[in-house]
């Protein structure tokens, strides 16, 4: 089984601070995906990667960044938190074939910012 | 108006009752469809992964699609009070990478 493990399940932080948030894949696959969840907006993609230390903007990239230096882990990083940043973040990952193979999620982080 | 339209719920039924979860879209490119299972305070748990139209069956789950009318369905018979939870329903074209757009879910209750 596929297994995606974010390193935090809650997490507290002060505006202003810089937040990190790492996810974890062990099935070796190439692509991996960072989310953010609200109610009634869905999964919004904030940030993903094909590979080693590539990255794409998804759709609300700002005031977010990521690092992907080992295939394994793709961290996403929180600037400068703002309360507008309080969210369930969610990690996937998927393997990068000939079809478009579906993406495995971690159980995700749910963060506030006071 | 959104890609993917899924009715929020929530959708309440009797243990043992069939459970008919539906979306709606737009893009006639999308090729493949999922549906995600969400308990709770966790991720997203991958249930039904099929592609182009037809039926696919996995135990109590069938995953229809009409590309047709441009219609996905997730059926559950035998409902199961374990079953309730927020299933979320996505989709995306075929061809290399391509973005993966995701309904906003239906939360199910199925009471014993």
């Amino acid at each position: 089984d596929v297994k995606v493990t974010q390193s935090s399940r809650y997490l507290v932080k002060r505006t202003g601070e810089k937040v990190f948030l790492e996810c974890v894949q062990d099935m070796d696959h190439e692509n991996m995906f960072w989310y953010r969840q609200d109610p009634g907006l869905g999964l919004r993609l904030i940030y993903f990667s094909y590979d080693v230390k590539m990255k794409e903007k998804g759709d609300i990239p700002e005031g977010y960044s990521v690092s992907r230096e080992k295939k394994e882990r793709f961290s996403l990083i929180l600037e400068s938190a703002s309360t507008s940043q309080t969210s369930m973040y969610l990690c996937a990952s998927r393997f990068r074939g000939p079809s478009n193979q579906p993406q495995h999620f971690g159980d995700g982080t749910r963060l506030s910012i006071l | 108006q959104k890609e993917v339209e899924q009715d929020p719920g929530p959708l309440s039924v009797p243990e043992g009752a069939i459970v008919s979860l539906n979306c709606t879209y737009s893009n006639s490119a999308f090729q493949y469809f999922m549906w995600y299972r969400q308990y709770s305070r966790k991720g997203p748990e991958l249930l039904m992964y099929t592609y182009s139209s037809g039926n696919k069956e996995d135990g109590r789950f069938t995953a229809q699609v009409d590309k047709s009318s441009k219609y996905i369905s997730l059926f559950i018979r035998d409902s199961q009070p374990s079953d309730s939870a927020t299933y979320l329903c996505a989709m995306t074209p075929s061809g290399g990478y391509q973005k993966v757009t995701f309904g906003t879910g239906t939360k199910l209750q199925v009471i014993p």
